[in-house]
């Protein structure tokens, strides 16, 4: 059973236009959503993240949404440049200490 | 920022050798380090939760006889496939986050070693 699903696996976006990546979990007991960027054969780098107690948490040009009524949040990129192209992966964690929970993974892709 | 190391980068070993991979946090300390696994085109899975002075935490399906941790300090945790089979091919990743710093959340990931079992 997923708690965290990225429902889309790709998305290509062209550059200077806004990329929406979206996710969605089933733990209401999660307390902090992450964002992680992840090129193949390397391992994720931290993006951006929320705590369940905001809704929106803005860092240049990435910009993470939380709705918790609906369990939902999205990541907006603005505006996306080709280097952005990657695999960007949405986490979860229930507590302080605990591992982070995972969703599959969108692919972006940012043409010029 | 938060530095964490894996080593090695690419390991190819045959089968029924055991290999072991270490990951460090390079300018911080770690009580808690997590190993991932991750497959092709997959997400990344938790394996195992490496606590400091202590047992590690095996995730339901994750043999703790053939995935040996061990995290001798706040810096260094290994993991050793034990007997390895093609099979385990896979790429493992692991991450910590820093200890006493207050707030922090964020998992610091190491770069992560393939492993190819022929």
């Amino acid at each position: 059973d997923q708690q965290v699903k990225q429902n889309s696996p790709s998305l290509s976006v062209q550059e200077g236009r806004i990329s929406i990546l979206n996710c969605d979990y089933t733990n209401s007991m999660f307390d902090y959503f992450l964002w992680y960027k992840k090129y193949p054969a390397e391992g994720p780098t931290f993006l951006i993240s929320i705590s369940s107690i905001k809704d929106k948490n803005e860092d240049g040009r990435f910009t993470v949404f939380l709705n918790k009524s609906a369990k939902h949040l999205s990541l907006h990129i603005v505006p996306s440049q080709p280097g952005d192209s990657a695999v960007y992966f949405c986490a979860a964690r229930n507590q302080a200490g605990t591992a982070l929970i995972f969703g599959k993974g969108t692919t972006l892709s940012v043409s010029s | 920022g938060a530095v964490v190391s894996q080593h090695p980068s690419w390991v190819i070993c045959k089968s029924g050798t055991s290999v072991k991979i270490e990951c460090r946090s390079l300018d911080f300390q770690a009580t808690t380090m997590f190993w991932y696994r991750q497959f092709p085109k997959q997400s990344l899975m938790l394996m195992a939760t490496s606590n400091e002075g202590s047992k590690a935490t095996y995730e339901q399906g994750v043999e703790k006889d053939k995935f040996l941790i061990n995290h001798a300090s706040l810096t260094l945790s290994t993991l050793t496939v034990t007997s390895a089979h093609p099979e385990d091919s896979s790429f493992y990743i692991c991450s910590a986050s820093p200890v006493g710093l207050a707030g922090a959340h964020e998992q610091f990931f190491g770069p992560g070693t393939r492993l190819t079992v022929l």
